[in-house]
């Protein structure tokens, strides 16, 4: 079975450092990875997904992830970050089980903003 | 489209009580899912359907929760009867399976138990 790591538990920044966020994956094999945010009180979103093609993705509000195959992770990263960016961040990895497909997280990392 | 609905959204129960969570995925989505959200366990996956039908139902904890997907737009997760250890947020989440492009997530049942 699949199984995603997220070394980083909580991460506390100041305002306009530099962010990134580390996400390791079990899987040889061909993989879709996604991160989610979630924002205090709220449910999950997607912030940005990876199929195929480029491994650098852009996602929604800043935000990218680079796909390295050869390290098995699938790093997130922001170049400045808001205070508005505090929030728990979940790393993903799509399995496919009987046909079907479901997606494994992460145990998340929670990013605190200091103004 | 309205997204994933959930209700209740809040629901405080005494222990022993039976509870049902509802949810109403995306029309079109032919999967759905049930999470759990707590502090000390993250978000674990309890089950999940495909076209209505329970793919793998693995992550149940135990034979206190069951979970039923009568048509493609209902599900309900139950738990009877239900014990403190149960509090917890739990999410319904959505997708289409044809096309893996990552779940809709419902606003989830923050479910209390005293």
């Amino acid at each position: 079975a699949q199984s995603v790591s997220q070394h980083n538990h909580h991460v506390i920044l100041s305002e306009a450092a530099s962010l990134e966020l580390g996400c390791n994956y079990s899987y040889g094999g061909t993989v879709n990875l996604f991160w989610y945010v979630q924002y205090p009180g709220q449910h999950l979103q997607l912030l940005l997904k990876y199929f195929s093609g480029d491994p650098l993705v852009k996602g929604i509000k800043g935000f990218e992830a680079e796909f390295i195959k050869s390290k098995f992770s699938f790093n997130l990263r922001k170049p400045s970050v808001q205070w508005s960016d505090t929030a728990e961040y979940f790393c993903a990895v799509n399995e496919n089980v009987a046909g079907a497909s479901k997606i494994i997280f992460g145990s998340g990392t929670r990013l605190s903003i200091r103004p | 489209d309205a997204g994933v609905i959930q209700s209740p959204r809040h629901e405080v129960t005494e222990m022993g009580q039976e509870v049902t969570l509802r949810c109403k995925p995306i029309s079109g989505h032919n999967s759905l899912f049930w999470y759990r959200q707590t502090m000390m366990r993250g978000l674990e996956l309890l089950i999940y359907f495909n076209n209505n039908v329970p793919i793998d139902d693995s992550g149940m904890p135990e034979d206190r929760f069951s979970a039923k997907m009568p048509n493609a737009s209902f599900s309900t997760l139950k738990i009877q009867p239900s014990e403190p250890r149960d509090s917890a947020v739990y999410f319904c989440a959505s997708t289409l399976q044809d096309r893996v492009g990552g779940y809709t997530f419902g606003s989830g049942t923050r479910l209390t138990v005293v």
